[in-house]
Parts: structure tokens; sequence; C-alpha cells
């Protein structure tokens, strides 16, 4: 079974802040997809990033970083200098081939307040 | 263009009436999916869908029933609504299957009174 664990349900910081987002999977496969996504006030679902278990590569965008970590099954989320319109609840999530029958399992989603 | 799109974005309703929302993307992709998120934004898949046919049912009730007309369109009728199915349904889509990008339509927020 896959699980996906974002222990921090809510963290707030003040503006231009770095921010941490944690995020620990659990799977017995040996490929799989991870996956977030951010969830503004605005409830629309906006994708961030996909990763496979093969790449273990940070990857940054902009202000936005990624740790990939197998060893630790972590995927955790950085914002640099954060800004008030990062504000949003961020969700952490897996996948793994499955014949077609995948599914992506999401964590249960970390509420980030951007303070001004 | 609205990559995925549902209506209604809002629905009120009693209890034990029944009530249908509609998804399409234009996307040209194979999968869609309905997803429901509950109050405490916990986000969970219902139902799968490739080229039309049911891929994935997670032991959703069977008063849930997913319609695909055609690879563009994954549509959700509810009967006998219970106050436990207010939540919001996200329709998505994929160009193939699950491991890939979902593009999730604007959600529908469902409130049965």
């Amino acid at each position: 079974a896959q699980k996906v664990t974002q222990a921090q349900t809510e963290i707030s910081v003040v503006e231009k802040e770095d921010v941490t987002l944690d995020c620990v999977y659990e799977t017995r496969d040996t490929t799989y997809y991870l996956f977030w996504y951010k969830q503004p006030p605005s409830g629309e679902l906006v994708f961030l990033i996909r990763r496979n278990s093969f790449d273990e590569q940070n990857e940054i965008s902009g202000r936005y970083s990624w740790n990939f970590q197998k060893s630790t099954s972590s995927f955790n989320f950085t914002i640099t200098a954060s800004q008030v319109v990062d504000s949003a609840v961020y969700f952490c999530a897996l996948s793994a081939p499955n014949f077609g029958n995948e599914k992506l399992t999401f964590g249960t989603g970390t509420r980030l307040t951007i303070i001004p | 263009d609205t990559a995925v799109s549902q209506t209604p974005k809002y629905l009120v309703t009693q209890m034990g009436n029944d009530k249908s929302i509609k998804c399409e993307q234009n996307l040209g992709h194979d999968t869609m999916y309905w997803y429901k998120q509950d109050s405490k934004k916990f986000l969970k898949i219902m139902f799968s869908y490739n080229n039309k046919e049911l891929i994935i049912n997670e032991t959703v009730p069977n008063r849930f029933s997913p319609k695909s007309p055609d690879k563009a369109h994954l549509n959700l009728h509810i009967n006998s609504l219970e106050l436990g199915d207010s939540a919001v349904y996200f329709c998505a889509s994929s160009p193939r299957g699950g491991n890939e990008k979902l593009f999730f339509g604007s959600g529908t927020q469902l409130s049965v009174l």
C-alpha cells in the first residue's frame, strides 16, 4: 500500500522568509512518481512538479526547490523568499505503475500562510 | 479555453435528491478522474476512466454512478444524496494514466442540507 505523510498541518511564516514543507512517502514499488500540487484560496489544484524514482537530482524553479532523498523516503519542498501569493494548501502525492490502474495518493496537505 | 471544465461550480440541495456534475476536457487526454475533497481537505480518488472504460472504482457507494459518453466527458450522477456527501468534487484528466501530471477542473462544491 502507498502512503504519503505531511506531518506539518499548518505553517505560518513572515513574508520573505524561507520555508520548507516536508513530505515522507511509503511504497514497495521500485518505480514510482512523486508530485506536489498547490491549492490556493480560490480552490483550484495547480500542478507544481513530478519526479520519478530514478531521478534524485534536486530541482529548482525560480523561488521553488525540491529535495528528493530516497534514503529517507522524503520529497521536501522549499520556498525561498516567500511571498503572500504563496499562501495555499500544498499537497504531496505519490503514484506507481499498476497495469493501467494507476492512481494518485495524496498526503493530507500543509496549509501555508505567509504573513505580510 | 478552459482545459478541464466542470459544472456547476456550486450545488446546494436537499437530502434525498439526485444530482449530476458534468465534466469536459479539451486536451485530448485518454484518462479522466473524479476526486473527492472532504472538509478537512483530504483528497481521495473515486473513479477513473480510460477512453470511456471504467478503470478504478475506489469503493464508492453505488449511489455514485459515473458515466463517460466519450473520452472527453466524464459525468458524475449521485442518487439519494446524504449529508456526508457534502464535499468538493474535482474532475481531472491526464494524457494516459495516473503516473502523469493531472489537470484538474475548478471543483464543484456540493452542499447537502
